[in-house]
């Protein structure tokens, strides 16, 4: 099992459509993190989720939903999405408490609104 | 508000030669915690090299090392003896805070086109 799992790797949909981006980690680490990458913007942090707190960027538009079920899942719930919001969506998670604190990142998911 | 900056858009290098990757930062909280990361054309994220703010001494991790001058805010990684392997994108990343709230945040520079010539 590789540390950071994400499935789908590639998703196509329409802009009425539902769908959701599952991430899942098998390190024993206690917060989670989603990333976007678009071609014409650094990596944006969305949401941070921890057992304690959620932390979110402001900027991120009410159409995209996180959950986090648990300290090993978290979901990007997506609805009525826009082709700007067209990008590579990245996972990440952290031990956190202490130490370098460093992101294990997944491979991604490619994601195409129509 | 933190800020990580990093002004080199694409950089070509000699095979064999050493390399700095320019990163600054800005940030009002005495601890943090600054990062690279590689990122290859297969698009995964490669964790390479990290510095504390309170670390007196500069990282390294075999070629890679980082120079860290606190008062410059400047966190730059130096990549010695390049090799083609090392085409890549390099994220320099900042965390606010000493890392025992597991909710911080991480911010990303815009990236470094590191292309190796042989």
């Amino acid at each position: 099992e590789t540390g950071v799992t994400q499935t789908p790797r590639h998703l196509v949909m329409g802009m009425t459509n539902k769908k959701s981006l599952k991430c899942e980690q098998h390190l024993g680490h206690n917060a989670m993190y989603w990333y976007k990458q678009s071609a014409k913007k650094p990596l944006e942090l969305m949401f941070v989720y921890s057992l304690e707190e959620r932390v979110e960027n402001n900027s991120v538009p009410s159409r995209f939903s996180p959950e986090c079920p648990n300290s090993s899942h978290l979901f990007l719930h997506l609805h009525t999405l826009q082709p700007e919001d067209s990008a590579l969506y990245l996972c990440a998670s952290t031990k956190g408490a202490g130490g370098a604190g460093e992101l294990f990142f997944g491979e991604g998911s490619r994601l195409t609104v129509l | 508000a933190q800020k990580i900056t990093q002004t080199q858009p694409g950089m070509f290098v000699q095979e064999k030669e050493a390399v700095t990757l320019d990163c600054t930062y800005d940030t009002s909280d005495p601890s943090y915690g600054l990062f690279w990361y590689k990122q290859p054309s297969s698009g995964e994220m490669i964790f390479l090299i990290y510095q504390g703010s309170y670390d007196q001494q500069n990282a390294t991790e075999g070629r890679y090392s980082l120079n860290f001058q606190k008062a410059r805010k400047s966190a730059n990684l130096v990549i010695s003896a390049s090799q083609l392997g090392d085409s890549a994108m390099y994220f320099c990343a900042m965390r606010e805070g000493d890392g025992v709230s597991s909710a911080s945040k991480i911010i990303f520079g815009s990236g470094t086109r590191l292309s190796i010539r042989p």
